[in-house]
């Protein structure tokens, strides 16, 4: 079947630390992958994505290469500030469903 | 940009009563989604609907009901709320581009109470 296992958190930084958040995929297919965000009562916001293999999604410093050797799409980002405080979701589609990871909570500390 | 609009933002119902929460985007997509999300449960799969006139079932389906009468509309309906039905509820919608699926259009989300 499908599915998405992320990184448990809570994951705590100090301002300008690198993250990662590990990311592995189980998918039937070509799937999607996406990195969503959600921050504290909101909806969940489009963080990044990749269509195919060896592909490379980037915003906002953050980047996640599509592995497909490897299933994996591991978020990273070089320097973390506080305003990166958020809940951050792995996800893929395919044949129209989502499967989302359970979230992994990050908290950047000045 | 509305994107996906959803209404109301939070209600805390008594347990047996009904309520219908509404999901309305203007992005003339195909494809809309409900889901409810829970600690530690990420997001989890109510109904879903693959164009105007068709619904179809998710993961967890039951005690909710959803009809998509109009292409920009999709309505979940509680008959009977339970208090395990207190949730955050999310609408999402996404579609087709150059073949491959879209990411998915989220609204900022319902919180329900059931008392």
């Amino acid at each position: 079947g499908n599915s998405v296992t992320q990184m448990e958190g809570p994951v705590t930084l100090s301002e300008e630390a690198f993250l990662t958040i590990n990311c592995t995929y189980t998918a039937t297919g070509y799937p999607s992958l996406f990195w969503y965000v959600q921050y504290p009562g909101e909806g969940l916001q489009l963080l990044l994505k990749a269509t195919k293999a060896d592909d490379k999604g980037s915003n906002k410093g953050f980047e996640a290469t599509y592995r497909k050797e490897t299933t994996s799409f591991h978020l990273e980002k070089g320097s973390v500030q506080v305003s990166d405080s958020a809940v951050y979701f792995c996800a893929l589609i395919t044949g129209n469903q989502f499967y989302f990871g359970t979230g992994t909570s990050l908290t950047v500390i000045p | 940009n509305a994107g996906v609009t959803q209404t109301p933002k939070f209600r805390v119902l008594k347990t047996g009563q009904s309520m219908t929460l509404l999901c309305a985007q203007d992005m003339n997509h195909e494809y809309m989604y409900w889901y409810r999300q829970d600690p530690g449960m990420g997001l989890r799969l109510i109904h879903y609907s693959v164009g105007e006139g068709t619904t179809a079932k998710g993961e967890v389906p039951d005690g909710y009901n959803v009809s998509r009468l109009k292409k920009q509309n999709f309505l979940l309906g509680l008959e009977s709320a339970a208090p395990s039905q207190t949730s955050v509820y999310f609408c999402a919608s996404n579609q087709l581009w150059q073949g491959r699926e879209s990411e998915a259009f989220f609204g900022q989300g319902t919180r329900l109470t059931v008392v």
